[in-house]
């Protein structure tokens, strides 16, 4: 039973470009949930998608969309980077009020 | 706006000892879920323990225990027996009753020794 599963692992980009980001829920999840883990800190909620439908919205700027596909598999767009938007992004799916599933998160570097 | 505060940036035991790692939590709502993640190196948040703001029992999960104390919003967890493979960043979160949304604490580091 294959986990919550993220590509690519490692990502580098340059500032003011775009990245697209991975997700694949585990087998039988249907909600998908984005957070931003910086550096020493703990993750922060960006949004959750629900019947490709964005269902919740943290603190985060429009330049972060989603979109979620009808395997319900997930991506998360970040447009205009910035150094600032340099961390971890983990993805996280859940069923139903389950308990979140964690992927090992994408590593993304802005230079 | 709800916190979640970890006071603890590090921790270290020795290998089979108990550590008690420290969590409060600030919120005004009367149902909600706590819980207790760790970050091993590989990245990936495992769940540890979860515990329902209106049950007054304690979680406990084999090794690990949690001490409730919902009048003064703390919510701490105790690893028994540490083993190495407990070396690792755990972090303390809370969800509203009807979302599975996390506010995260900002981690404590524990540290076993051999």
């Amino acid at each position: 039973d294959a986990g919550v599963t993220q590509s690519p692992t490692h990502l580098i980009k340059t500032r003011g470009q775009q990245v697209t980001l991975r997700c694949s829920p585990k087998s039988g999840h249907d909600t998908v949930s984005w957070y931003q883990q910086a550096l020493g800190q703990g993750p922060q909620f960006i949004f959750q998608y629900y019947e490709e439908e964005e269902r919740q919205r943290g603190n985060f700027p429009d330049r972060f969309s989603g979109h979620q596909f009808p395997n319900y598999s997930s991506e998360l767009n970040v447009n205009a980077l910035l150094l600032g938007d340099s961390a971890l992004y983990l993805c996280a799916s859940s069923l139903a009020g389950s308990p979140l599933h964690f992927g090992n998160g994408t590593r993304l570097t802005v230079t | 706006a709800q916190t979640v505060t970890q006071s603890q940036p590090e921790m270290s035991v020795q290998e089979a000892e108990t550590v008690t790692l420290s969590c409060t939590y600030d919120t005004s709502e009367s149902d909600y879920y706590l819980f207790w993640y760790k970050q091993p190196p590989s990245r990936q948040m495992i769940l540890v323990i979860r515990q329902e703001a209106y049950k007054q029992q304690n979680a406990t999960e084999n090794r690990f225990s949690v001490n409730f104390q919902k009048a003064a919003k703390s919510f701490s967890l105790k690893i028994s027996d540490s083993q190495l493979g407990d070396a690792a960043m755990y972090f303390c979160a809370k969800a509203n009753y009807n979302t599975d949304k996390l506010i995260f604490g900002t981690g404590t580091r524990l540290q076993v020794f051999p």
